[in-house]
């Protein structure tokens, strides 16, 4: 089954207490790319990648780091997290950045006390 | 880049009406609009996408008409269901340009029984 699968799915945490969320995806897309969803704000890109060890800033990318050293696999870096980080976090994967449709996964709710 | 506006943030028909959200962006070299819904809880996930050379797309009881020239474009629901209560996220980008899918903010559909 195609899909693209995230963990942990529900976390809380502390501030300053580094995090990884991972993102897997098993379609062989070469784009993947990170949104977080806050209400009345839609969703906003984070970070994304167009393949392999090709990473770019999105429109929020202030206390993110992503890292893509596989195809599948694209984590989300908080090295420092804080409250104002507590969101849901979507990974998606697609064949094209521009005009592919884009394929999230289940979403990460995260809180950062 | 690109700037996408939605409205209405909310929408509240009776089931079986009609519902329309609209949407309007900035960047006349756009030419892939998709729009993406999200029942409650759930991921985003695609439900009807136009391209820039077609004005009208239809798929069921869902369709999405294209204004290149005043830079809007909408979705229509007909005949509207308990299952279509969710966020409907309209989305433009410009294949192949420097920006990626750019979303809308939003619209919360309640269907009223």
């Amino acid at each position: 089954e195609a899909q693209v699968t995230q963990n942990p799915r529900y976390l809380i945490t502390v501030t300053g207490k580094k995090l990884t969320v991972t993102c897997s995806q098993n379609m062989n897309h070469e784009y993947m790319s990170w949104y977080r969803q806050d209400p009345g704000l839609g969703l906003r890109q984070i970070y994304y990648s167009m393949n392999v060890e090709v990473t770019d800033k999105g429109d929020v990318p202030e206390g993110y780091k992503v890292s893509r050293k596989e195809k599948r696999n694209f984590p989300l870096i908080l090295e420092s997290p804080s409250p104002n980080q507590t969101s849901l976090y979507f990974c998606a994967s697609s064949t094209s950045r521009n005009t592919g449709e884009l394929f999230f996964g289940e979403g990460s709710r995260l809180t950062v006390l | 880049g690109e700037n996408v506006e939605q409205h209405p943030s909310t929408l509240s028909v009776q089931e079986g009406d009609s519902a329309v959200i609209k949407c309007t962006y900035s960047d006349s070299a756009s030419n892939y609009f998709p729009w993406y819904k999200q029942e409650l809880g759930k991921r985003p996930q695609l439900i009807i996408d136009i391209r820039s050379n077609v004005g009208e797309k239809k798929d069921q009881r869902i369709a999405v008409t294209l204004n290149k020239t005043a830079k809007h474009f909408s979705l229509h629901i007909t005949e509207t269901q308990p299952e279509d209560s969710a966020v409907y996220f309209c989305a433009a980008s410009a294949g192949g340009g420097a920006d990626g899918l750019t979303f809308g903010k939003g619209t919360h559909l309640i269907i009223q029984p």
